[in-house]
């Protein structure tokens, strides 16, 4: 069974602050995937990592996908109450016997405070 | 765009009911899933299929059943709820021939009450 382990659980932070939350696994992906869910709702894609050490920028958020493409970590700059929500990383299993399944991790519920 | 498309919204089940999730997209994506999310967690994987005909086993698959036999349809199966079923399924679907796949899109959930 691959499993997608995120960290912290619960995040509350004030406004300003930086942050990063981490997703390991024992297990390598073909790719990772971060989505972001507000309450309600269904998850939204942030990004997509795909190649070990990769790095992506999105506004004040960047991503990492590690070296071995078995962990991912996002670090989010100066937070803002808008970022409040539940950010969920994703990996992607393209080949074998689990080829198309798409595994998510336990998710982060990130609280920023004004 | 329509998108994926889950109904119903909201239901209510006796203990020992069955009833069907219904769940349709119109992006003529390969891949489609089903996911169970309880209260602040994550998604777990219930079922998936990569096409038309094919449909595997993801995490917590008992309990419930799927068919795939249209690209655009992927309706899954309660038998014999049970209140441990209580919980917001949602249905994804994405697209890939080779290289990363693309988002998954995700319909708005059906939120399940087992009683």
């Amino acid at each position: 069974t691959q499993l997608l382990e995120q960290s912290p659980q619960f995040l509350s932070i004030q406004e300003g602050e930086n942050l990063t939350v981490y997703c390991n696994s024992s297990s390598v992906f073909s790719s990772l995937q971060w989505y972001r869910q507000e309450p309600g709702e269904g998850p939204v894609l942030l990004v997509t990592v795909v190649t070990g050490g990769e790095v992506k920028k999105l506004k004040r958020l960047t991503f990492q996908f590690g070296d071995a493409r078995k962990d991912s970590s996002l670090h989010i700059t100066a937070a803002q109450p808008g970022d409040t929500g539940l950010y969920l990383c994703a990996g992607l299993n393209a080949g074998g016997t689990s080829y198309g399944k798409l595994t998510f991790g336990q998710g982060t519920i990130l609280t920023v405070h004004p | 765009n329509a998108g994926v498309t889950q109904t119903p919204k909201f239901r209510i089940l006796k203990i020992g009911q069955s009833m069907t999730l219904q769940c349709a997209q119109d992006m003529n994506h390969n891949y489609m899933y089903w996911y169970r999310q309880d209260p602040g967690m994550g998604l777990k994987l219930i079922y998936y299929s990569v096409g038309a005909g094919i449909t595997d086993k993801g995490e917590v698959p008992n309990g419930y059943n799927v068919s795939r036999s249209t690209t655009e349809d992927f309706p899954l199966r309660l038998e014999l709820a049970a209140p441990s079923q209580t919980s917001v399924y949602f249905c994804a679907s994405s697209y890939r021939v080779t290289g990363p796949v693309t988002e998954a899109f995700f319909g708005q959930g059906t939120r399940l009450t087992v009683v």
